[in-house]
């Protein structure tokens, strides 16, 4: 069964770092892309970028390119979100997702997400 | 960079059929893909490449696309289909993937 696990809500100060994580099981993690989705409160769903594991090869949408880090280590399955310094309005819901093919193909398993939340 | 365009939302009622656009430049040219979002739910993926359907959605759930716009369909709606949908597209001009903005789906 093919899952991705999200690390836990987290609650942050503006200018503090912070890096979430998404572990893929159930399939050959190295194979397939991983993208990462931001949902703002009562917001939709916003592409932030993609990360191919087998060799890191990463794309960034131009919103995010330069606000944020995606990485992974393929030898424990894992990909990464990081920020260098939050802001108030990096305040939301944040989805891991695999590409089921690359380049024009949707994305078929989703993690359950990562609430981010940045306050003073 | 390509942009698509959804209704904020639709109403229907029961047992009706509904029928959300995702609207683009040329996007018939384009694979489009689906995802119903529940609240407090990651979201799910129904159509993939404008109208296949995966294992576990209904046949009440269907896509086409043609020109500039895209169109998921869900016949006999039920209480459970009450929920956001978002259309996404890959863009190959800049190599990135790109989502609607979404449509609430108000089951009357």
């Amino acid at each position: 069964e093919v899952q991705l696990v999200q690390s836990g809500a987290e609650v942050k100060k503006p200018g503090e770092s912070l890096k979430i994580s998404c572990k893929g099981s159930g399939y050959s993690f190295t194979s397939y892309w991983i993208g990462w989705v931001r949902q703002m409160p009562g917001k939709g769903l916003e592409w932030m970028g993609i990360i191919y594991p087998g060799d890191s090869d990463t794309r960034y949408s131009p919103s995010f390119q330069g606000q944020v880090t995606i990485s992974a280590d393929k030898s424990i399955s894992t990909a990464y979100l990081q920020w260098s310094s939050l802001k108030a309005s990096d305040t939301a819901m944040y989805y891991c997702a695999r590409l089921g093919s690359y380049p024009s193909g949707y994305f078929d398993y989703w993690g359950q997400g990562t609430l981010v939340t940045v306050s003073s | 960079s390509y942009v698509l365009t959804q209704p904020p939302s639709v109403s229907v009622a029961p047992g009706k059929t509904a029928r959300i656009t995702c609207g683009g430049n040329n996007i018939g040219s384009k694979s489009v893909h689906w995802y119903q979002q529940k609240p407090g739910q990651a979201p799910v993926l129904v159509i993939y490449y404008d109208s296949d359907r995966p294992s576990g959605i209904p046949e009440r759930f269907s896509g086409s696309n043609s020109g500039n716009t895209a169109t998921l369909t869900i016949s006999r709606v039920e209480a459970g289909d009450e929920a956001d949908y978002y259309c996404q597209v890959w863009d190959s001009s800049s190599d990135h993937q790109v989502f609607g903005g979404g449509t609430k789906l108000t089951v009357l």
